[in-house]
């Protein structure tokens, strides 16, 4: 089947210190795969995504590489600031082969930083 | 406009209540979602719409009743729900998917559900 898994919060880290998250995935043929971010109180906003292989990610100072060798996307950020401070979801698209392609989202890891 | 609205931002509900959320979108988005998400859980896919029509429901309830009465509203009524039920519900937006492109989904803020 198609499944994310992630690491388990809290990540707690000082500003400006190097954030990694983890992130693994299953899936049947060749998804694409993304990062989201749910900030306190709000919905959540695509953060970055990679379509295939090799393929990086980028966004806002926050990096992901698709690895198909490892099944992996994990996220990267050289300096976190305070504002970072959320939860963040690991994801892949796959084809339902209805048209439609759905969302599996990770488990979430909530990151807090502090000044 | 790149926002989808949601109201009411909470809603507190009997058992024995028929309620309805409501979400909207003016970003000419043909596709509208319902998730349902769990406290520390991530969004779990409930029903997608394309062109007002259903044409994903992830066997859901009855007691939830999604409605698109036009391109731009998603309604979802609520009846006879359970406490189990309370959840955030996330309604998202985008374009249909066409082949192997990834069409972005656009959040709302969520309403946040309470069942008593």
């Amino acid at each position: 089947g198609n499944s994310v898994t992630q690491m388990e919060g809290p990540v707690t880290l000082s500003e400006e210190a190097f954030l990694t998250i983890n992130c693994t995935y299953t899936a049947t043929g060749y998804p694409s795969l993304f990062w989201y971010v749910q900030y306190p109180g709000e919905g959540l906003q695509l953060l970055l995504k990679a379509t295939k292989a090799d393929d990086k990610g980028s966004n806002k100072g926050f990096e992901a590489t698709y690895r198909k060798e490892t099944t992996s996307f994990h996220l990267e950020k050289g300096s976190v600031q305070v504002s970072d401070s959320a939860v963040y979801f690991c994801a892949l698209k796959f084809d339902m082969g209805t048209g439609f392609q759905k969302l599996v989202f990770g488990t979430g890891t909530r990151l807090l930083v502090s000044p | 406009d790149t926002e989808v609205t949601q109201t009411p931002k909470h809603l507190v509900m009997g058992m024995t209540n028929k309620k309805s959320l409501k979400c909207e979108q003016h970003m000419g988005h043909r596709a509208m979602y319902w998730y349902k998400q769990k406290a520390k859980k991530p969004p779990e896919l409930m029903f997608v719409y394309s062109y007002e029509k259903l044409s994903i429901n992830e066997s859901v309830p009855s007691r939830f009743s999604p409605e698109c009465p036009n391109s731009s509203l998603l309604n979802l009524h609520l009846h006879a729900l359970q406490p189990e039920d309370s959840a955030l519900y996330l309604c998202a937006s985008s374009q249909p998917p066409r082949g192997r492109s990834y069409n972005e989904q656009f959040f709302g803020p969520g309403t946040r559900l309470t069942v008593l």
